[in-house]
């Protein structure tokens, strides 16, 4: 069955055409994240859902949003896509903050910018 | 900031060990993840150790941990061509901050 489910799995947009990607989970985890990943690079954590508290890395673009409304969805929103916003998007789930608790991944959407 | 760091290609030979290495700066992580990643697909947690361990092991996978010289290793015993992925390590804090990727090792496995 699965788990954290990702949709699209492949996503295009144009220069600057507002995008959103999605990301469901069958988990009931109260943490939720979104990592980017570029060609042949680390993924890199955008930000992640405690339950309702929205936590944003210092370094995430303000280009980059995200909602939460409720414990099953959370959205990844790129309001102006750049070309260097291409990437595969990872969303991922955890059942709490703590370290010892597994983050389970979603297989991703891949995002072209024309 | 915190850095990992990982070499970034390694290729063995189908039945020998794997061994990947990584080091990380920051003295402060809790918990150390290898992380593997088939082509076009997300991560899967392979295992992870505690800060206060030295050794973990798992069925085939071995993990070592030097805290003094922050340096962690995967050790895959009998590879397994199934085994190719890029395999990444990852260090985090004790609540979910500083989650913090390495660069990735791809494990090319040859016949």
């Amino acid at each position: 069955d699965a788990m954290v489910i990702q949709n699209p799995r492949y996503q295009v947009t144009q220069f600057g055409k507002p995008v959103t990607l999605s990301c469901s989970q069958t988990l009931n985890h109260n943490v939720m994240y979104w990592y980017q990943q570029k060609s042949s690079q680390a993924p890199k954590l955008l930000f992640h859902y405690y339950d309702k508290d929205f936590n944003n890395e210092a370094d995430t673009p303000d280009n980059f949003q995200s909602r939460r409304p409720n414990t099953s969805f959370c959205f990844l929103d790129i309001r102006s896509p750049g070309l260097g916003d291409a990437a595969m998007y990872l969303c991922a789930t955890s059942r709490d903050r703590e370290g010892s608790n597994e983050q389970f991944f979603g297989p991703g959407t891949r995002l072209t910018v024309l | 900031g915190e850095d990992v760091e990982q070499s970034l290609f390694l290729s063995v030979r189908e039945g020998d060990s794997s061994v990947i290495n990584c080091t990380y700066t920051d003295s402060s992580s809790t918990y150390l993840y290898w992380y593997k990643q088939e082509p076009g697909a997300g991560l899967q947690l392979l295992t992870y150790i505690f800060s206060n361990m030295d050794m973990k092991q798992d069925q085939r996978l071995t993990v070592l941990l030097n805290k003094k010289d922050k340096h962690l290793s995967l050790r895959i015993a009998d590879t397994q061509t199934g085994d190719s992925a890029i395999y990444f390590c990852a260090e985090r804090g004790n609540y979910g901050q500083n989650f913090v990727f390495g660069p990735g090792t791809r494990l090319s496995v040859l016949p």
